[in-house]
């Protein structure tokens, strides 16, 4: 069965420092793996999606992705935060034989410093 | 284009009564979702939909009925609600998974707060 595992619940990093939220994943088939970013209050917004096409993934806001099959992770990372990227984070695996079902981690609470 | 919308975006029960969310998208999309989300868990899936007219189990779903009556809505119904369905609900939409990866992206909706006294 497919799961996901996000490495820490709470991440906290000062303005202008990189950003590393950690993800490992379990999967019997190719999947497709997401980051989806939730704002205090708000619905869930994709940052980005992983399907095979390349291993390095661009997404929005200057967040990027890394699959790596021998390790099962794919790594959201940002060089630099913004006080604004302070928020619930989610690392989501899908199967498409599994109804397009996602699976989602518990979530990274990303806090930003001044 | 409004994406996925829900209503109510708010509601507050008593134990015992019932309510049904309402779930709409204006994509086209075949599959839709009814998640909830709790403290610490993530997104739960309670029950989803590959088409008009069909629905099946998610990974909760003991508590909660629906139906996909329209390709554009899903209802999400709680018969006799619990105060431990206390919780926000999500609504998500997708075209229909294939291989390669395309079309499972899906889109949420903005919630909908749930509390039972």
């Amino acid at each position: 069965a497919q799961s996901v595992t996000q490495l820490d619940s709470h991440v906290s990093v000062s303005e202008g420092t990189p950003v590393l939220l950690r993800c490992n994943y379990s999967s019997s088939y190719s999947p497709s793996l997401f980051w989806y970013v939730q704002h205090p209050n708000k619905g869930l917004q994709l940052l980005l999606k992983y399907t095979s096409a390349a291993t390095l993934v661009k997404g929005i806001n200057g967040f990027e992705a890394e699959f790596k099959k021998s390790e099962t992770s794919f790594h959201l990372t940002k060089p630099s935060a913004h006080m604004s990227d302070a928020a619930e984070y989610f690392c989501v695996v899908s199967e498409y034989n599994q109804g397009g079902k996602l699976i989602f981690g518990q979530g990274t609470e990303l806090s930003v410093k001044p | 284009n409004a994406g996925v919308t829900q209503t109510p975006k708010f509601r507050v029960l008593k134990t015992g009564q019932s309510m049904t969310l309402l779930c709409a998208q204006d994509m086209n999309h075949e599959y839709m979702y009814w998640y909830r989300q709790d403290p610490g868990m993530g997104l739960r899936l309670i029950h989803y939909s590959v088409g008009e007219g069909t629905t099946a189990k998610g990974e909760v779903p003991d508590g909660y009925n629906v139906s996909r009556l329209k390709k554009q809505n899903f209802l999400l119904g709680l018969e006799s609600a619990a105060p431990s369905q206390t919780s926000v609900y999500f609504c998500a939409s997708s075209y229909m998974p294939r291989t390669g990866g395309s079309g499972d992206t899906q889109y949420f909706g903005p919630g909908t707060r749930l509390t039972v006294l």
